[in-house]
């Protein structure tokens, strides 16, 4: 089974803080996501990564940065957080371009709530 | 760009009844169609999917039909229990052209059932 795993379930952060918010996957995946949801809003897209060190900017992507230096690892970077960046952010990853579309399916972790204060 | 429209929650629903959840998509080409299913705490599990037109997705009883003349995947239950009591994602998927394609999610729609 793909296993997405999220290092925090919970997170309690001040204003100004830098964040970061780790995701893992043991699947060999290429691609790895970063999405926030929020009620009535539903799930938008921050940033996502096709390869090591390769990243592309999502729907939402102000106000944040990732960083992929190993293929299973995918973090993403609150630089100073303010109270409208409270949200629950979720990781997804999924196989890479050798894999035809649409069998790379995404797979999720269970998400971290942040809190900022 | 590409935008769904989903059925807005909540819905409460008594066991044994119907489910339908309404979802349309405007999207450029002809995109792959997921349903998203998020239980209480949990991130987001695949729910079924269907890759053409006229394609029926189907898994734990849920069924959803791409229909491209309509645009729409309406998703579908015959007999709903408790545990389908969650939040469903209706996310048409396109290309991103970048090695990978992205989803886009509709608003989610909240299911309880109660017994």
């Amino acid at each position: 089974d793909v296993k997405v795993t999220q290092s925090s379930r919970y997170l309690v952060k001040r204003t100004g803080e830098k964040v970061f918010l780790e995701c893992v996957q043991d699947m060999d995946h290429e691609n790895m996501f970063w999405y926030r949801q929020d009620p009535g809003l539903g799930l938008r897209l921050i940033y996502f990564s096709y390869d090591v060190k390769m990243k592309e900017k999502g729907d939402i992507p102000e106000g944040y940065s990732v960083s992929r230096e190993k293929k299973e690892r995918f973090s993403l970077i609150l630089e100073s957080a303010s109270t409208n960046q409270t949200s629950m952010y979720l990781c997804a990853s999924s196989l890479g371009l050798a894999v035809p579309f649409p069998k790379n399916i995404q797979y999720f972790g269970a998400g971290t709530r942040l809190s900022v204060l | 760009g590409d935008s769904v429209t989903q059925m807005e929650g909540p819905v409460t629903l008594s066991e044994e009844a119907f489910l339908t959840i309404n979802c349309t998509y405007t999207a450029t080409g002809y995109p792959s169609l997921f349903w998203y299913v998020q239980y209480p705490g949990e991130g987001l599990q695949l729910l079924l999917k269907a890759t053409k037109a006229d394609d029926k997705g189907s898994n734990k009883g849920f069924e959803a039909t791409y229909r491209k003349e309509t645009t729409s995947f309406h998703l579908e239950k015959g007999s709903v229990q408790v545990s389908d009591s969650a939040v469903y994602f209706c996310a048409p998927a396109r290309n991103s052209g970048a090695g990978s394609y992205q989803l886009t999610f509709g608003k989610g729609t909240k299911l309880s059932v109660i017994p």
